[in-house]
């Protein structure tokens, strides 16, 4: 069965940076697109980032665009999240979700890790 | 850039009950929509996608339908476990989500 599982959360300085992971098991992974979805504590979902299954077209929100970086080995079956310039705003819950087919659908989900931006 | 306005915002009701949940895109997205379900604590699931599609494994009580702009989330005779935060999400650009309805028992 699928498997994602995220890693790299934790606390942080505003305006540093930190990288998450998302190791991926059950399936091809260099088949299939990648999403990243992030929570603040109590609020609602907001869809972060997409990379395409070969990493070749990259799509980000607004609101990070310029400052976070999605990326994906697809030898260690891993997807990343860069994120730098950190803000406290950045605070949430952190998913990473695989695509159904072509960028649309989230139909697999990892378990999250929490990043928490503060001095 | 697409609007998504998702109502209401909490819901109570009681064992049995059928259960609506609306959504309504700022412009047409045809058919782009899913619907997903997030109990507390736990990561969102893929209910209902393209609009009125049930994902593989999820009980038929759950339905979905509508498009264009308005679209229908249906829960045909609520249970126990259904409590949950349930969003849409529509993909006609970029993924947005809705806000979210969060479902409490009576």
């Amino acid at each position: 069965q699928v498997q994602l599982v995220e890693s790299g959360g934790g606390v942080v300085q505003p305006g540093r940076s930190l990288r998450l992971s998302c190791a991926a098991s059950g399936f091809t992974f260099s088949s299939y697109g990648m999403h990243w979805v992030r929570q603040a504590p109590g609020k609602g979902l907001e869809w972060v980032a997409v990379i395409s299954y070969d990493g070749s077209n990259k799509y980000y929100a607004d609101s990070v665009k310029g400052r976070f970086t999605i990326s994906r080995d697809n030898s260690k079956n891993t997807l990343y999240l860069q994120m730098n310039s950190l803000r406290a705003e950045d605070t949430a819950v952190y998913y990473c979700a695989k695509d159904r087919a072509d960028g649309t659908t989230l139909n697999d989900w990892g378990q999250g890790t929490l990043v928490t931006v503060s001095s | 850039d697409i609007q998504m306005t998702q109502s209401p915002s909490s819901l109570s009701a009681s064992v049995g009950d059928r259960v609506t949940i609306t959504c309504q895109a700022s412009q047409d997205i045809s058919n782009y929509l899913n619907w997903y379900q997030q109990k507390p604590g736990k990561a969102p699931k893929l209910l209902i996608y393209d609009a009125s599609n049930l994902e593989t494994g999820v009980p038929s009580r759950f339905s979905g339908s509508g498009s264009g702009t308005d679209f229908t989330f249906t829960i045909s005779s609520l249970q126990p476990e259904d409590i949950a935060t349930y969003y849409c999400q529509q993909y006609d650009n970029l993924p947005l989500f809705g806000q979210g309805t969060k479902l409490e028992i009576k």
